[in-house]
């Protein structure tokens, strides 16, 4: 069973514009982490809220997080043709099965 | 300081064959998990374990074995290798449990093939 879902499946937008991801989760959480994953490589952690959160930020990274409605959002802000990967999230131990985001330069 | 380390990066078995796929963490965590991804499925929990001489089953322990004999090293086996084991294998260590807000570190994976 997946805890977390990300939406959408797949992203591609052009260099400098923001993505937006999304994650849903099914049960009640202590708190929510983000990783990429690179291809060929392991998955990188990225950033972590916790349940009594609601907004995080990290350089050109912004988190947010909606108890009531199970939800987190990953926003990457001015994206870079570096910033293509997957994007994953956690609860407890549980990944989804992640967002491939393709930033065109 | 080398982080998490998985052994071999590659391999092709076939039907039956047996093997182990080592993780070694440098990091003096606790916690050591084994992971396989498959393509749209993200990842799923094999075993996992909470520190030297413990393991515990996670999602999908069926067809694996793990072993914590030093708190560094995580040792998974296969000792009948079929061809829905085909994947790419995960590592991971962490100093507590990520529902206590602590993080995963990722080894690169291992591709393993079975044919």
């Amino acid at each position: 069973s997946q805890q977390g879902e990300e939406d959408p499946q797949a992203l591609s937008i052009q260099e400098g514009e923001n993505a937006t991801m999304n994650c849903s989760y099914k049960t009640s959480i202590n708190n929510l982490q983000w990783y990429r994953q690179n291809s060929g490589r392991g998955l990188v952690h990225l950033i972590l809220i916790r349940s009594n959160e609601r907004e995080k930020h990290s350089g050109r990274l912004r988190v947010t997080l909606d108890t009531s409605k199970k939800s987190s959002s990953l926003l990457i802000t001015a994206s870079r043709a570096a910033d293509t990967a997957s994007y994953f999230c956690a609860t407890d131990d549980v990944f989804g099965p992640g967002t491939r985001l393709s930033v065109l330069p | 300081n080398a982080g998490v380390t998985q052994t071999p990066k590659f391999r092709v078995l076939k039907t039956g064959q047996s093997m182990t796929l080592l993780c070694a963490q440098d990091m003096n965590h606790e916690y050591m998990y084994w992971y396989r991804q498959d393509p749209g499925m993200g990842l799923r929990l094999i075993h996992y374990s909470v520190g030297e001489g413990t393991t515990a089953k996670g999602e999908v322990p069926d067809g694996y074995n793990v072993s914590r004999l030093k708190k560094q090293n995580f040792l998974l086996g296969l000792e009948s290798a079929a061809p829905s084991q085909t994947s790419v294998y995960f590592c991971a260590s962490s100093y507590l449990g990520q529902g206590a807000g602590q993080p995963q570190h990722f080894g690169d994976g291992t591709r393993l093939s079975i044919l």
